[in-house]
């Protein structure tokens, strides 16, 4: 089966540094997406890794280790803005691309 | 550039009715799947649609069947609606030849009475 484990809540405190964690289980890996999503708002594209290492982006960075299942979204300078629920998604190949995603991080910052 | 639209926003339905959800996908894009998201979950993958022809299914009964139009916008109906249908249905879309990256609509939001 497919299975991504990503922590249900954080808080921080704000201009500090957070780092999410997602781990997964799953066949047909392609990719790795995060996005962000506010509430009651559609989720939006942060990032997306396909090869092991670090991709930086301003403020927001995802790491992604494929032979470990594993992979971290960094987010640093913590505006008050930055509460959302953080999604990763498991990007699947079989017939075609498709998304599986994690429950979401609840990400509270606080001043 | 209009993004991914969808409609309506909210709609009230009983047990037993059925209805139907409208996606628009964003400029270009030729592939368009959907999702159901449950509040304080993430989204669950339901289907995507190319060339008007179902492409991949994900665990939802039956009950949940789509469309594409030749002009790639979509439907989502559901028959015989369960209270644990009511959720947030979201549509993205994409390019078959493209990054793979998924734009995602505002969403519908279901409630079931």
């Amino acid at each position: 089966g497919q299975n991504i484990d990503q922590p249900t809540e954080m808080t921080a405190t704000e201009g500090a540094i957070v780092q999410i964690n997602c781990t997964y289980q799953t066949s047909g890996f392609n990719g790795l997406f995060w996005y962000q999503q506010h509430a009651g708002e559609a989720p939006t594209f942060l990032s997306y890794n396909v090869l092991d290492g670090l991709e930086e982006k301003g403020r927001f960075s995802s790491f992604l280790s494929r032979s470990k299942g594993y992979s971290y979204l960094l987010l640093k300078e913590l505006q008050m803005k930055d509460s959302a629920s953080y999604l990763c998604a498991v990007e699947i190949v079989d017939s075609s691309y498709k998304l599986i995603f994690g429950s979401g991080t609840r990400l509270l910052v606080r001043p | 550039d209009a993004g991914v639209t969808q409609s309506p926003t909210h709609l009230i339905k009983t047990r037993g009715q059925q209805v139907t959800l409208r996606c628009s996908p964003k400029s270009g894009h030729d592939t368009v799947s959907w999702y159901q998201q449950a509040l304080g979950q993430g989204p669950q993958f339901i289907f995507q649609y190319y060339e008007e022809e179902e492409r991949q299914r994900g665990n939802f009964p039956d009950r949940f069947s789509g469309h594409q139009f030749p002009n790639y916008s979509s439907e989502l109906n559901v028959n015989a609606l369960l209270l644990g249908d009511s959720a947030l249905y979201l549509c993205a879309s994409s390019l078959v030849q493209g990054d793979n990256e998924q734009f995602f609509g505002p969403g519908t939001r279901l409630t079931v009475l």
